[in-house]
């Protein structure tokens, strides 16, 4: 079993819909949560992170975690076609080393 | 705004040489990260460094590797003997905690020939 898995790709959806970017993790004692973005060839950028368990909104940006269920996920609302990228799930450790699952590719298409 | 930096942005080497990749970290941060990304693949964890010391290493960071914090602003990621199976993008990371958010700088595409 990875330690971190995304749903697998590519996701494809129109301009103005919701895109959801979903993530489960093996370690039960990870305790920080992060979502970044990333294109091609370019480092990994932070969207969010989370911490507690439940939603947490950001502009057009929602995590959510469930810790009993090891899931976290993501959504965007109103999707641009800017919005199209890697979407990388990683989770920390106790020690602070992220874990990155293998990435979702969205396509947000115009 | 503070931002981590990395040098060269690109490396071409030959198999069997020694390269060291450089960075500068945000400047009040304690924990420095090295993660790596092949082409197509996931971002893997190297080696986290903490007050002067390695805190963690994953099983790729073998005796080929090594880091250091040679001065008060730079973190540095040595390949002893390059590999073809050492060329990957590298990424720098810091933060100014454990549990916080890491940031990354912009990279190093190394590609050993």
């Amino acid at each position: 079993q990875k330690e971190v898995e995304q749903n697998s790709g590519p996701l494809s959806v129109p301009e103005g819909a919701i895109a959801s970017l979903n993530c489960t993790y093996s370690d039960r004692g990870s305790q920080s949560f992060f979502w970044y973005r990333q294109y091609s060839g370019k480092s990994p950028e932070l969207i969010m992170f989370i911490y507690s368990n439940g939603d947490k909104e950001d502009g057009r940006f929602t995590a959510q975690l469930n810790k009993a269920s090891q899931y976290v996920s993501l959504l965007i609302r109103d999707s641009q076609p800017s919005d199209s990228a890697t979407y990388l799930c990683a989770v920390n450790s106790n020690a602070g080393k992220s874990t990155f699952g293998d990435g979702t590719t969205l396509t947000v298409k115009p | 705004e503070p931002e981590v930096t990395q040098t060269p942005s690109h490396q071409v080497t030959q198999m069997g040489q020694e390269v060291i990749l450089r960075c500068v970290p945000i400047s009040n941060h304690l924990y420095f990260y090295w993660y790596r990304q092949i082409l197509g693949q996931k971002v893997e964890f190297l080696v986290s460094f903490y007050n002067n010391e390695i805190s963690e290493k994953s099983e790729i960071f073998d005796d080929q590797f090594s880091v250091e914090r040679p001065d008060g602003s730079n973190f540095t990621l040595k390949i002893r003997s390059t590999k073809l199976e050492d060329s990957a993008m590298y990424f720098c990371a810091s933060t100014s905690g454990d549990q916080e958010t890491q940031y990354f700088g912009p990279g190093t595409r190394l590609l050993v020939l």
